[in-house]
C-alpha cells in the first residue's frame, strides 16, 4: 500500500519568503508528526496531531512555524519569513495510534534557504 | 530528562564482518525502543522495535537488537553485513507519543 508522501521533495527559498510543505500520511493513520532534521543530526520533534487536533506544538522553533491538519488527513507545515537557520530536512511521519507505536516516515522535504 | 546516546558517530566494517551499533538511553519508565535506518536521500525505515517481552528482538534485513535494562542499552547487531547496509542508523526511545532520537551512527562498509 501507499506510504507517507511529502511534497515538494526539494525546496529552495530566498530568505524572507514563505514556504508550505505538504504531507500525505498513510490512509487511516490517526497520528501525524513533523520533525526537523539538520545535517548530521537526528530528527527533532516539531509537532503532533491526533486526527485534526494539534495536541503538541512545543517543538516548533518560533512563531514563524505553523502546522495544520484541517480534515485529519493531509497536513501542511508552513514557515513564514524563512531564515537561513530554517534550512533542514523536514520529515513527516504517521502512525495508527499514539503512544508506543511505530511511526512511518515520508522521504522528507529538503529546504534550503538562500 | 529523556535522552538517547549513540556513542559512535561512524563505524567502518568489512563486508561479511559482524556489526554492533551501540545505543544507550535515559528514560524513567519502561521504554519503547526503536532502530531506524536512513539511506541517502531516503526517509527513515523501521528496522525493529521493542515494547515488552522477549529482550532479543528480530527485525528486517537480518538485524536484531537486545534490550538490557541493567545497562540502559539497546544495541543493534547483524552477524554479516552487506554493502547495501551502508547507511545511517538511528536509535530512538518512545516517550509518550514523541520519539526521542540519538544523533545517529553512519555505517561504512569496506569492500
Amino acid at each position: 500500500g501507499a506510504g507517507v508522501s511529502q511534497s515538494p521533495r526539494y525546496k529552495v527559498a530566498k530568505r524572507g519568503q514563505d514556504v508550505a510543505l505538504r504531507c500525505d500520511p498513510i490512509s487511516g493513520h490517526v497520528s501525524l508528526f513533523w520533525y526537523q532534521q539538520a545535517l548530521g543530526q537526528g530528527p527533532e520533534f516539531l509537532t503532533y496531531f491526533q486526527n485534526e487536533a494539534q495536541l503538541d506544538k512545543s517543538g516548533l522553533p518560533s512563531d514563524r512555524f505553523f502546522a495544520e491538519r484541517p480534515e485529519g488527513s493531509v497536513s501542511t507545515l508552513k514557515i513564514q519569513r524563512t531564515q537561513q537557520e530554517d534550512s533542514a530536512v523536514y520529515l513527516c511521519a504517521s502512525s495508527s495510534r499514539g503512544a508506543g507505536t511505530e511511526q512511518y516516515f515520508g522521504p522528507g522535504t529538503r529546504l534550503t534557504v538562500t | 530528562a529523556q535522552s538517547v546516546t549513540q556513542p559512535d558517530i561512524h563505524i567502518t566494517v568489512s563486508e561479511g564482518a559482524s556489526l554492533e551499533l551501540r545505543c544507550n538511553y535515559s528514560y524513567g519508565a519502561t521504554p519503547y525502543l526503536f532502530w531506524y535506518v536512513q539511506s541517502p536521500g531516503q526517509g527513515l525505515q523501521l528496522l525493529l522495535k521493542y515494547f515488552s517481552g522477549d529482550t532479543l528482538v528480530q527485525g528486517i534485513k537480518g538485524f536484531e537488537a537486545e534490550f538490557k535494562r541493567s545497562q540502559s542499552s539497546f544495541n543493534l547487531r547483524k552477524p554479516s553485513v552487506h554493502w547495501s547496509d551502508a547507511a545511517e542508523y538511528f536509535c530512538a526511545v518512545g516517550a509518550n507519543y514523541q520519539l526521542i532520537w540519538g544523533a545517529g551512527t553512519k555505517l561504512i562498509i569496506k569492500p
